[in-house]
């Protein structure tokens, strides 16, 4: 089955700096990653996906890429914010198998400092 | 709010009780899931229901016991807990079973004692 490894467990950056985030996968065949933030206290929510059908996809301060030959792709948060603090999730799965779950990885915990 | 209700939000058992966590979803899905949500540890897929049919995971411990009546709600039947099952346990739907955008719960929060 899939596995999916994330890295760091923990980052701390100062407010206005990028952050990035690293996900590597095991499963050739999984072609959606979504990411989802979970703010302290609250329910996950998805903030970007992209499919393996690109490389890039981005939404005002965040970003996601994706390198398939490698099996890993990142989350890239510019301009951060306190507001950005919060334990991020990457996950992987075969969108089109309906029967293929997603698979998480292990979480970030953004610490963004004033 | 994002349409899925989670009830209780806390709950604190001993290993020889019996309770049920409660799901019910408004947004019109068909797949509901359960997740469990411990420290330091991935978000873990318990089980899936979609149009009422369930994909099991057949890690998870005969404790626990998924109920799904109809598309909209879910339930998680618990009995004879071991400490370690304490956890957030955490709902969740979607549109189809295709790993769509996911929409959770805010989770109970469960301590077996």
């Amino acid at each position: 089955g899939e596995n999916v490894e994330q890295h760091p467990s923990t980052l701390s950056v100062q407010e206005g700096d990028s952050a990035v985030i690293k996900c590597t996968y095991s499963d050739s065949a999984s072609n959606y990653f979504p990411w989802y933030k979970q703010e302290l206290g609250k329910r996950p929510q998805l903030i970007i996906d992209i499919r393996s059908n690109v490389g890039e996809k981005k939404d005002q301060r965040i970003a996601v890429t994706l390198n398939k030959t490698a099996k890993h792709f990142s989350l890239h948060i510019t301009e951060t914010q306190p507001e950005d603090s919060a334990v991020y999730f990457c996950a992987a799965s075969n969108f089109y198998n309906a029967g293929n779950m997603l698979t998480f990885g292990g979480g970030t915990r953004l610490m963004v400092k004033p | 709010e994002t349409g899925v209700t989670q009830t209780p939000r806390h709950l604190v058992m001993g290993m020889t009780n019996k309770k049920s966590l409660k799901c019910e979803q408004h947004l019109g899905h068909n797949a509901m899931y359960w997740y469990k949500q411990s420290a330091k540890k991935p978000l873990e897929l318990m089980f899936v229901y979609s149009l009422e049919e369930r994909v099991e995971n057949n890690s998870v411990p005969s404790r626990f016991s998924p109920e799904c009546p109809n598309s909209s709600h879910l339930f998680l039947h618990l009995h004879t807990l071991q400490p370690e099952d304490s956890a957030l346990y955490l709902c969740a739907s979607s549109l189809g079973q295709r790993n769509e955008k996911l929409f959770f719960g805010s989770g109970t929060q469960l301590s077996v004692l």
